[in-house]
């Protein structure tokens, strides 16, 4: 079965604060997402990676930055923490193909305050 | 118009029923295509995949129309525990691996 692991299930970091969220998939998967859930919203991409090194924007990379240095982990980071950054974030993995489907870490709630 | 669209509910049915969802996509070059199911507070998780020539598993059937641009999942002999949210997913041909989500159809089962 495949494990995604995120490192906190609750974090809460006041406004400016630098966050780092953390991400390790056990499947060797070529491919890495971050996520973001809000009510009404829906899942929307921050940003995903097909390679050690290699990052893409995804639809609302703004505020974010991402790092992946070795394949199993992809690091997600808040510069400077905002209110409007209070969400749930998801990580997910998947290896290539076509249709090969997103495997989920169990989230990570971030509240900044 | 929004690239993957679904009625978000909630349905509420009895126990035993039979309900169908549909979830709507924009883009006609959309290559693969996957219903996930989200508990209350917890991460997605994979229900199926879909297959254009439609496919089941169990209780659950999927179904793809190329044509009018939708996909669908029938849940028969309803659950309480099938009560949970039901969200679309599509995958566009050459966007990568890029996946769309839709925001979801909510579904309660009741007595």
């Amino acid at each position: 079965d495949v494990k995604v692991t995120q490192s906190s299930r609750y974090l809460v970091k006041r406004t400016g604060e630098k966050v780092f969220l953390e991400c390790v998939q056990d499947m060797d998967h070529e491919n890495m997402f971050w996520y973001r859930q809000d009510p009404g919203l829906g899942l929307r991409l921050i940003y995903f990676s097909y390679d050690v090194k290699m990052k893409e924007k995804g639809d609302i990379p703004e505020g974010y930055s991402v790092s992946r240095e070795k394949k199993e982990r992809f690091s997600l980071i808040l510069e400077s923490a905002s209110t409007n950054q209070t969400s749930m974030y998801l990580c997910a993995s998947s290896s290539t193909g076509w249709n090969s489907p997103l495997h989920f870490g169990n989230g990570t709630r971030l509240t900044v305050t | 118009r929004k690239e993957v669209e679904q009625d978000p509910g909630p349905f509420n049915v009895p126990e035993g029923a039979t309900v169908a969802f549909n979830c709507t996509y924009s883009n006609s070059a959309s290559q693969s295509f996957f219903w996930y199911r989200q508990d209350c507070r917890k991460e997605p998780k994979l229900l199926m995949s879909v297959y254009s020539s439609g496919n089941e598993d169990g209780r659950f059937t999927a179904q793809l129309n190329r044509a009018s641009q939708y996909i669908s999942l029938l849940i028969r002999d309803s659950k309480l525990s099938d009560s949970a949210t039901y969200l679309c997913v599509v995958r566009l041909t050459g966007g990568g691996n890029k996946l769309t989500f839709g925001t979801g159809t909510q579904l309660k089962v009741e007595l």
